[in-house]
């Protein structure tokens, strides 16, 4: 069964507002991880937050995890065209196997 | 340093064949991932395997499919007697270590059954 669920699973913005996604999932984990997937292609590591890690940086993406209510958010700041993408949250349980759980996945699409 | 390579990027095979998908993970790594993405789904695990062992194949379906990591060379997803709800992406991941460590995906292959 699908562990993350991405909210909302399509999202469609101007270039330079920002987009939030949100991912909920179900059981003790070690980790969450963020990837973005173009039209097509493979999979892009974007972030890897910790259970014990509150909040994340990288450039233009901020990630938070409330391991109290499941869930995790990815805010992207000044979109951009380039954004567009499918964007999956996935997890790791914890004590667990080492796969990783991916959600459905949700499409945004910044409009020049 | 090379990504994760994955080929064919593309392969069609006829009802009842074989398919071969070939991993090499990026160098340094001695851990590879296989998962299956249907059309406008995530990504589902398959096979979790190190160097000639195969540590978790939880996700693999009980026939026809099998994976291995050998000591030298790619690791190889192979399907016997393919069947049309076989055709998917076949992502392939690397890592330098366990669960702690980002998982870096390859290109994909995509597998298109006749």
């Amino acid at each position: 069964s699908q562990q993350g669920e991405e909210d909302p699973q399509a999202l469609s913005i101007q270039e330079g507002e920002n987009a939030t996604m949100n991912c909920s999932y179900k059981t003790s984990i070690n980790n969450l991880q963020w990837y973005r997937q173009n039209s097509g292609r493979g999979l892009v590591h974007l972030i890897l937050i910790r259970s014990n890690e509150r909040e994340k940086h990288s450039g233009r993406l901020r990630v938070t995890l409330d391991t109290s209510k499941k869930s995790s958010s990815l805010l992207i700041t000044a979109s951009r065209a380039a954004d567009t993408a499918s964007y999956f949250c996935a997890t790791r349980a914890q004590g667990g196997s080492e796969k990783l759980v991916f959600g459905k996945g949700m499409k945004l699409t910044v409009n020049p | 340093n090379a990504g994760v390579m994955q080929n064919p990027r593309h392969l069609v095979r006829r009802r009842g064949q074989e398919a071969r998908l070939r991993c090499s993970p990026m160098k340094g790594h001695s851990h590879v991932y296989w998962y299956r993405q249907l059309p406008e789904e995530g990504l589902k695990f398959m096979v979790y395997l190190q160097k000639e062992n195969i540590i978790d194949e939880s996700g693999m379906p009980k026939e026809r499919f099998s994976a291995e990591f050998p000591k030298e060379g790619p690791s190889i997803l192979r399907i016997q007697q393919v069947v049309r709800g076989d055709s998917a992406a076949y992502f392939c991941a690397s890592s330098l270590g366990g669960g702690a460590y980002e998982q870096y995906f390859g290109p994909g292959t995509r597998l298109t059954v006749t």
